[in-house]
């Protein structure tokens, strides 16, 4: 199949808590897995992206983690601010044809 | 770089009408995807397209759904006799020389309405 399953439909934290939002994958030929985050009525926007020889990566206070072996990976968003509400999408490379996306994550950060 | 541009942003029609919506990848970049979002809901891929080819078209509906990408242009998504059904915002992506293994930027969309 070409699944990709993401968790939780929904988030809400606190202003300043981590959030972590996690998908798992069915095509283990998969070797691209970006995020992206889409604000309300907005394009969705590239925040990070990993691939499959690297089994984790940081940028400032977002980090994304990649298990190969159990098909799954997460973003990890630390001291979380109310910009960061937004709704965000996991995608993996399907094929080598297409990235599938997962259903989406709405964020929310309360102040 | 002006990036990955759609137009129109909104486009309205009436049931039976034809829609034709435009994207214009990135400069330098020959992969270009479409996908449509619903309300509310997730990016379900609908076809993937190299300069004069089509890819992928596994997502695209079997009829009224056509898209192409000409050697000189921007790439054209046209949906033929729009139902209320089509109504959703559609988004175009592109990539470079790495296809869907590579970054992929979308523009900003075209919001369809069929009333």
């Amino acid at each position: 199949g070409e699944n990709v399953e993401q968790h939780p439909s929904t988030l809400s934290v606190q202003e300043g808590d981590s959030a972590v939002i996690k998908c798992t994958y069915s095509d283990s030929a998969s070797n691209y897995f970006p995020w992206y985050k889409q604000e309300l009525g907005k394009r969705p926007q590239l925040i990070i992206d990993i691939r499959s020889n690297v089994g984790e990566k940081k940028d400032q206070r977002i980090a994304v983690t990649l298990n190969k072996t159990a098909k799954h990976f997460s973003l990890h968003i630390t001291e979380t601010q109310p910009e960061d509400s937004a709704v965000y999408f996991c995608a993996a490379s399907i094929g080598g044809n297409k990235l599938v996306f997962g259903a989406g994550t709405i964020l929310r950060v309360k102040s | 770089n002006a990036g990955v541009m759609q137009n129109p942003r909104h486009l309205v029609r009436r049931r039976g009408q034809e829609a034709r919506l435009r994207c214009s990848p990135m400069k330098g970049h020959s992969h270009v995807y479409w996908y449509r979002q619903l309300p509310e809901e997730g990016l379900k891929f609908m076809v993937y397209l190299q300069k004069e080819n089509i890819i992928d078209e596994s997502g695209m509906p079997k009829e009224r759904f056509s898209a192409e990408f000409p050697k000189e242009g921007p790439s054209i998504l046209r949906i033929q006799q729009v139902v209320r059904g089509d109504s959703a915002a559609y988004f175009c992506a592109s990539s470079g020389n790495r296809g869907p293994n590579a970054e992929a930027f979308f523009g900003q969309g075209t919001r369809l309405t069929v009333v």
